[in-house]
């Protein structure tokens, strides 16, 4: 069945870091890719996707690419802050007979100043 | 307001008691979907519904019971409550059967078990 694994946190870093949140995925067939954002109190909410590979997603500095070679869909920022503090989720969706996403255990970033 | 609205925001149960999560949608989605997140074992899929009056099992059904009369509402009842199901409740809804536009998610319930 699919599966979603992601690196284990948590993850600490300096405000203006470089973030790297490790994905990788099995799945049938081509599945969309989707990283999710969960900040503390809140629902999830859909960060990025991407739904073909060497597709990139990107948004609030994010960004990830779907690379079918190695199964990965990497989250990375190039300069972190204290409001990127949150849990995060990588998924797919592949179709296979349901409409379900099958998400990750997610990553939980601390940023300090 | 628009969105996707879940209530209550907490709730604290006995053991062996009925008690129901609410979800309510106003964008009309087909597809809703109702998760639990544990520690340890991130989000886990109970049941979804892709319409009205069509509902189907999830990753972890045992013990949770779903309907859904109107598109809007697709409410999550936990018949006999036990310690186990102490969790966050989060609703979904989708709007493509594909879910390649992803899911919007509501704020969550925090259920506790007693």
């Amino acid at each position: 069945g699919d599966s979603v694994t992601q690196m284990e946190g948590p993850v600490t870093l300096s405000e203006e870091a470089f973030l790297t949140i490790n994905c990788t995925y099995t799945a049938t067939g081509y599945p969309s890719l989707f990283w999710y954002v969960q900040y503390p109190g809140e629902g999830l909410q859909l960060l990025l996707k991407a739904t073909k590979a060497d597709d990139k997603g990107s948004n609030k500095g994010f960004e990830a690419t779907y690379r079918k070679e190695t199964t990965s869909f990497h989250l990375e920022k190039g300069s972190v802050q204290v409001s990127d503090s949150a849990v995060y989720f990588c998924a797919l969706y592949s179709g296979a007979g349901s409409y379900q996403l099958t998400f990750g255990k997610g990553t939980k970033l601390s940023v300090i100043p | 307001d628009a969105g996707i609205t879940q209530s209550p925001r907490y709730k604290i149960t006995e053991t062996g008691r009925q008690v129901t999560l609410m979800c309510h949608q106003t964008w009309s989605h087909s597809y809703m979907f109702w998760y639990r997140q544990d520690l340890g074992h991130g989000l886990r899929l109970i049941y979804y519904s892709a319409a009205a009056d069509i509902t189907d099992k999830g990753e972890v059904p045992d013990g949770y019971v779903v309907s859904r009369s109107k598109t809007e509402n697709f409410p999550l009842t936990l018949e006999s409550a036990t310690r186990s199901q102490t969790s966050v409740y989060f609703c979904a809804s989708s709007e493509s059967r594909t879910g390649n536009y992803g899911y919007t998610f509501g704020s969550g319930t925090r259920l506790t078990v007693v």
